[in-house]
């Protein structure tokens, strides 16, 4: 199936580590990107090629893989990371998905 | 500075047509693919689709929930990428961004509303 599947939410304190992860099969075979998203602001490309980072994304932004599954940590997490997270990838035919989202809470 | 602006959103009755622009600076534009994504009010991000460069043939792809009705194209030349939509429904109401494939920029979106 196509589906990206992702923890409704997180909390996390901060300072703290928030790990979110997403599975889908596809993952198995083609890389994933994360995306952060603020609200009313358009989406922010943090994590490529599972775990490569962006010119000017904070290092405490990284990305691993094991198998269908991929995951975003944000290590020492500060009160500007809250916001919602989506991890991507193409599907074997070319298309491509959005995880569900995840809303991630600093406090 | 890769800038990506969208523009043609507006209210649109049902069954009716709505074409979007999304015009790209900063870049060589014909050297990229495109793509559209949309976001229905506190929903989600949903692929649309994408155009290849022409050089990879110019070729489009949709997702299920689109294909049929909408279409993606480009003129290189004004280095703009369209959005046709036809046959709206209101569940098409959304964010709708233009992205640099494979979504490494994103333009700021723009609101199409589809209802009665």
């Amino acid at each position: 199936s196509y589906e990206l599947t992702q923890p409704s939410s997180v909390s996390v304190s901060p300072g703290q580590t928030a790990r979110i992860t997403c599975s889908g099969d596809v993952l198995a075979k083609k890389y994933a990107r994360w995306f952060q998203q603020k609200p009313g602001q358009a989406p922010v490309l943090v994590i490529y090629k599972d775990s490569e980072r962006p010119s000017g994304i904070p290092e405490r932004f990284s990305g691993s893989s094991s198998g269908t599954t991929v995951t975003l940590t944000i290590s020492g997490a500060q009160v500007e990371d809250e916001a919602d997270y989506y991890c991507y990838s193409a599907t074997d035919n070319n298309l491509r998905v959005f995880g569900t989202g995840t809303k991630v809470t600093v406090l | 500075e890769v800038q990506l602006v969208e523009s043609g959103g507006s209210l649109v009755q049902p069954g009716r047509s709505l074409r979007l622009s999304c015009t790209a600076s900063g870049f060589t534009y014909g050297d990229y693919a495109m793509s559209w994504v949309r976001q229905a009010p506190g929903k989600g991000l949903e692929w649309v689709g994408f155009i290849r460069s022409k050089a990879y043939g110019g070729t489009t792809e949709y997702a299920a929930s689109v294909k049929g009705r909408f279409t993606i194209s480009r003129d290189d030349s004004k280095s703009i990428a369209y959005l046709q939509m036809n046959s709206l429904k209101t569940e098409d109401t959304a964010v709708y961004y233009c992205t640099r494939d494979p979504c490494d920029y994103w333009g700021q979106g723009t609101l199409v509303t589809v209802s009665s």
